[in-house]
């Protein structure tokens, strides 16, 4: 149950489009489509942003889209905004009920 | 609107023990996995252990438990349908296991978290 690799940090502008990768193994990532995405900002729960790799629940913004390919998942944020700008943890399924998380990113509208 | 609060968290001494509780509302409890996560202070999110939900109803008969292996062993996770509570039964505490504890509600055929109470703190140190 090692964690997911994000990495650390990444930036943009207003208005660019930012990508979040998420590389696990086959025995997670790549060996399910039950990849989901949370957002975190300070002192606040996580809040589900993409699930089943690129779904997204109502009421989260279309900037916001998910994918997958092999062992390495990814988020992009299109059309980033200032609101955009705080953590965010892809998760994933492992089989027998377990999950993994990965390590996070900090996301920094430049 | 599907509320969590969760309660209990303090401050324990290393080897202590500590029930976590996680009060639920506005959907059918009994039908839906729940779980818990934590997230130590600086750090990220990490999956503690999971319950799934009921398919007759009240009783808990049916259901089944999943646990990290870092709690494996140590944590029990239980709920009571008919109060529409989850618990975490905390044994053998170990500094490593300060954290912010999430009670997050699961989904009947699905593998993803929502929504997320605002957490309870559990402290670890002597």
């Amino acid at each position: 149950q090692s964690a997911l690799t994000q990495p650390r940090s990444v930036s943009g502008s207003p208005g660019q489009s930012v990508t979040i990768s998420c590389t696990g193994t086959s025995s997670d990532v790549g060996g399910y489509n039950y990849v989901s995405w949370y957002q975190q900002h300070p002192g606040k729960a996580p809040k589900l942003m993409i699930y089943d790799v690129s779904k997204r629940p109502s009421g989260v913004p279309d900037r916001f889209s998910g994918s997958k390919s092999g062992n390495t998942a990814s988020l992009t944020i299109s059309g980033l905004q200032a609101e955009d700008e705080t953590d965010y943890y892809c998760c994933s399924y492992a089989g027998s009920y377990t999950y993994v998380f990965g390590t996070g990113t900090k996301v920094t509208v430049l | 609107e599907v509320q969590l609060l969760e309660s209990g968290g303090g401050l324990v001494q290393p080897g202590g023990s500590l029930r976590l509780s996680c009060a639920a509302s506005g959907f059918t409890f009994s039908s839906y996995a729940m779980n818990w996560v934590r997230q130590a202070p600086g750090k990220g999110l990490e999956w503690v252990s999971g319950i799934s939900g009921s398919v007759s109803g009240i009783s808990v008969s049916d259901t089944s438990t999943y646990y990290a292996d870092s709690v494996k062993g140590r944590f029990t996770i239980s709920r009571d349908n008919s109060k529409n509570m989850l618990y975490l039964q905390m044994n053998s505490l170990r500094a490593e296991d300060t954290a912010l504890y999430y009670c997050a509600k699961g989904q009947w055929l699905g593998h993803w978290f929502d929504p997320w109470g605002q957490g309870t703190q559990v402290t670890v140190s002597s």
